[in-house]
Order: C-alpha cells, then sequence, then structure tokens
C-alpha cells in the first residue's frame, strides 16, 4: 500500500449536483495530482497542487476545480455534474516539484457514478 | 491517456514463463518513465522507472527497457506469476512539470 488514502470509496450523484472528493497524501509528499480513469482507458491528467496552489492543469473544464490544504492534503470539486463524469478519480501525491521525475504514488481511487 | 473503448490489448502468457509488455511513446522531449500494474479496483501501482540518460533498469522479477532512438520503452516480467494478473500502464513524464501521461494499458491473463 502506498500510503494514499482517498474518500469516499464510492459515490452515486445525479446530473447537475456538485461533488467533494477528498486525498490524503503519503507521509512526507507535498505534491498532490488528480487523475480522471474511465472504464477501460488509462488515467488522465485533471491538474496537479503544490505548495496549496493549482500547478499544472488537463484539458478538463473549469468546474473541475481543487484545493491543497497546508497538510497537504487536496479536495477535488466537480459542479454541474455531467453522465460522462462517471469514473474513477485517482489522487496522487510526490515529494517534490519542478524535477519531473518524482514517482506518483496514486491511492485507491474514487469511483463516482453519475445517473 | 488515449480513448481505447472498452478493448485493452491483451497478453496471454503461461505461468512461469517471462512476459513482455511493449509501449511506444510520442515525445521526445518525455525525460522519465513509469511502469504501473493496476489490479482490477485498485488504483495504479508503481512498478519500476527509468530516466532518459539509461536504456536498461532492473528490479525484483522486472526489467524496463527504453530505446530512444524508436521511442519504445518495455517491460519485462520474468517467471509470470497468477499475482501478475493485471493490466499494465507506461507512462512518461515530459520534465516541465509532474504531470503523467499514461499509454494505453496492457492487459496481462496468466495461463495456468
Amino acid at each position: 500500500e502506498t500510503g494514499v488514502t482517498q474518500s469516499p470509496t464510492h459515490l452515486i450523484k445525479t446530473r447537475g449536483q456538485q461533488v467533494t472528493l477528498r486525498c490524503s497524501s503519503q507521509s512526507g509528499h507535498n505534491t498532490v495530482s488528480w487523475y480522471q480513469q474511465a472504464l477501460g482507458q488509462g488515467p488522465q491528467f485533471i491538474f496537479q497542487y503544490y505548495r496549496e496552489e493549482e500547478n499544472g492543469r488537463g484539458n478538463f473544464p473549469p468546474r473541475f476545480s481543487g484545493l491543497q490544504f497546508p497538510n497537504y492534503s487536496s479536495e477535488l470539486n466537480v459542479n454541474a455534474l455531467e453522465l460522462d463524469d462517471s469514473a474513477l478519480y485517482l489522487c496522487a501525491s510526490s515529494q517534490q516539484l519542478g524535477q519531473g521525475t518524482d514517482t506518483q504514488y496514486f491511492g485507491p481511487g474514487t469511483r463516482l457514478t453519475v445517473l | 491517456g488515449e480513448n481505447v473503448g472498452l478493448h485493452l490489448p491483451t497478453l496471454s502468457v503461461q505461468e512461469g514463463d517471462n512476459s513482455i509488455i511493449n509501449c511506444a511513446y510520442s515525445n521526445s522531449a518525455s525525460d522519465y518513465f513509469i511502469w504501473y500494474k493496476q489490479e482490477s479496483g485498485k488504483g495504479p501501482q508503481f512498478i519500476i522507472d527509468i530516466r532518459s540518460n539509461m536504456d536498461k533498469r532492473q528490479g525484483q522479477r522486472v526489467t524496463v527497457l527504453l530505446n530512444k532512438t524508436v521511442k519504445h520503452l518495455s517491460l519485462q516480467i520474468a517467471a509470470t506469476q497468477p499475482g501478475d494478473s493485471a493490466v499494465y500502464f507506461c507512462a512518461e513524464n515530459r520534465g516541465r512539470d509532474d504531470k503523467i501521461i499514461f499509454g494505453k494499458g496492457t492487459r496481462l491473463h496468466i495461463l495456468p
């Protein structure tokens, strides 16, 4: 196990609702990245947080937003949920920023179903 | 990741044989490559990584080979075991941030 935890494990929402997913990074890690993994596909980068600021964003609309807290835990918020938002949401933590070579360790994910 | 629908490439290997999973990457600027294993219902698990200044790296029962000339990465698993059944993803880091770009996964089936 990596030490990265996510909550909740599963979540069911309806279209138009809002959702907040949570991630606790591995001890000693200061960077959190979020990924969306649709069924049968590889994870896609949503965004990354370092020292409480967004650092890099993938091709996701503004209704996907996030936060990082002083203890390096993080939240992913999705507004105005759409059916296509149904996916496994993965959080990954790493030690440093900027070297481009820091290993990311993934949590177990949150399975979001939008009805 | 790219849209590969519900049909991942599949590799079936006899238990005890060696497995070789291949991956092509697209960006010659990528300088760090990672292999992840993902079991059903779990997050990706780090297996092994390699930097662009190397062409081979070995771990416990696993070896990663990097050919920068043809932008090809491979993962070799020695003496494949039933617990190796999973989807394997190669991933690249493009150096300017920690964003990881995942390749198409390969599902590894172990035959008894």
